[in-house]
């Protein structure tokens, strides 16, 4: 069965300081990765994901992760935090379903992001 | 293209009574699926329509939740009678199908108090 580790419950960090979140999963075939941002009152947003190709992915926001099959991670980074990014932050994996596009997600249980000035 | 919509935002009910939530996805979207997540652990998989048919239900929880979505537009889903465990949020996700880079677009999601 697949499932996702987000080791870090809460993170607190300093506006303008680099970040990295981290994400291990466990998946038998090619996993397909996706980092999703919840600020308050919000639903998830994409920041991005991986399929396949280049291990270092590129997202929205300024947001960037890397794949490595290796230590079956997906960490997420950032090299400068605004205050905005304070949000929570979920790792999912799943797979394609061919016929219909997207399958079910296995999502970890989030991060909380902090900023402090 | 307005997003996928989800209302009620907030509902508290009595342990015992009914509730049912609503979800609009956005127009054009076959696939919609249920998630929900309990107070401090991990968004977990209800259910998948491909239109209105049922493509997977293996995350339903148990048989006092009944998802429907009737003439494959919005979807709704019905908890009866509730339980103090079926408090959390629900979300609400649609993509387009035979797009396999069409990403999940999720609702603000229902807050549901069970009491």
């Amino acid at each position: 069965a697949q499932s996702v580790t987000q080791p870090d419950i809460h993170i607190t960090v300093s506006e303008g300081a680099s970040l990295e979140l981290r994400c291990n999963y466990s998946y038998g075939a090619t996993p397909y990765l996706f980092w999703y941002v919840q600020s308050p009152g919000q639903g998830l947003q994409l920041l991005l994901k991986y399929f396949s190709g280049d291990t270092l992915v590129q997202g929205i926001k300024g947001f960037e992760a890397e794949f490595k099959r290796s230590q079956s991670s997906f960490n997420l980074r950032k090299p400068s935090v605004h205050w905005s990014d304070a949000a929570e932050y979920f790792c999912a994996v799943g797979s394609l379903i061919s016929n219909f596009g997207n399958e079910k997600l296995t999502f970890g249980t989030g991060t909380r992001l902090t900023i402090i000035p | 293209e307005a997003g996928v919509t989800q209302f009620p935002s907030h509902s508290v009910i009595e342990k015992g009574q009914t509730v049912t939530l609503r979800c609009d996805p956005i127009s054009g979207h076959d696939n919609l699926y249920w998630y929900r997540r309990v107070m401090g652990k991990e968004i977990k998989f209800l259910l998948h329509f491909v239109k209105e048919s049922k493509q997977d239900e293996s995350g339903m929880p148990n048989n006092r939740f009944l998802a429907e979505r009737t003439g494959g537009t919005y979807s709704t889903l019905k908890v009866q009678p509730a339980e103090l465990e079926d408090s959390g949020v629900y979300f609400c996700a649609s993509s387009r199908t035979g797009d396999v880079n069409s990403p999940l677009h999720f609702g603000n999601g229902t807050r549901l108090t069970v009491t």
